[in-house]
């Protein structure tokens, strides 16, 4: 069946710039997460839904950071007044409960973000 | 502070040969740990994953072995195969779905 999806795989915006980045998770998987992934570290959470609510938002860095999933399914990423220090790879994951460390998160292929 | 460490960012191993990747931990309420590996351009995919009630997890030519007391963890690969090539990362979590990762760990399999 298809994984989750995420697009555009690549965006370059200029700083100060508003970015919408999408996700299209497993169907059927209520629990969705978002991370960013910056050049020589692992993953670092910004967000999980559980449905269509922000179960945990905790990880996301600033309030220009902010993400929606307004139906269950598809969430949007979204980033205002870019700065350059943003730049990084923007992956997506669903599971499908979520609530638990075991309940195996899929990945997407990512968003790389370049902010000039 | 890092609360999940790969102190080597690359290894090198002979195909057909044993891979060994390690990883520290400081937090004592981990007591979930996963290993995922990455190729380019694609996102981490699930490989193995082991709970603190064990010591040992195996799964095919991938075993992860977990030491509470030293606070480390390890997956070996045996045979390693070029399609092994990738970056492993490991990540750990303490009862809920946060995860914490660390930095990966770059695998050459050499022919």
């Amino acid at each position: 069946g298809a994984g989750v999806s995420q697009t555009p795989s690549n965006k370059v915006t200029e700083k100060g710039k508003y970015v919408e980045l999408r996700c299209d998770p497993i169907s059927g998987h209520t629990a969705l997460y978002w991370y960013r992934q910056s050049l020589g570290q692992g993953p670092e959470f910004l967000i999980y839904f559980q449905g269509t609510g922000a179960a945990d938002d905790s990880g996301l860095p600033n309030d220009r950071f902010f993400a929606v999933r307004p139906e269950g399914s598809v969430s949007t990423l979204k980033i205002q007044r870019t700065e350059r220090g943003d730049s990084a790879v923007y992956l997506c994951a669903s599971s499908p409960s979520g609530g638990d460390d075991s309940d195996t998160q899929y990945f997407g292929p990512g968003t790389r973000l370049t902010v000039l | 502070d890092q609360q999940v460490k790969q102190n080597s960012p690359s290894l090198s191993v002979q195909e057909g040969r044993i891979s060994i990747l390690n990883c520290d931990y400081t937090n004592s309420m981990f007591d979930y740990f996963l290993w995922y590996k990455k190729y380019p351009a694609e996102g981490p995919t699930f490989l193995i994953s082991i709970s603190s009630i064990k010591d040992k997890n195996e799964d095919g030519r991938f075993t992860v072995f977990l030491n509470k007391s030293a606070k480390h963890l390890s997956l070996h690969i045996v045979p390693s195969q070029p399609g092994d090539s990738a970056v492993y990362f490991c990540a750990a979590g303490d009862s809920n779905y946060q995860l914490i990762w660390g930095a990966g760990t770059k695998l050459i399999i050499k022919p």
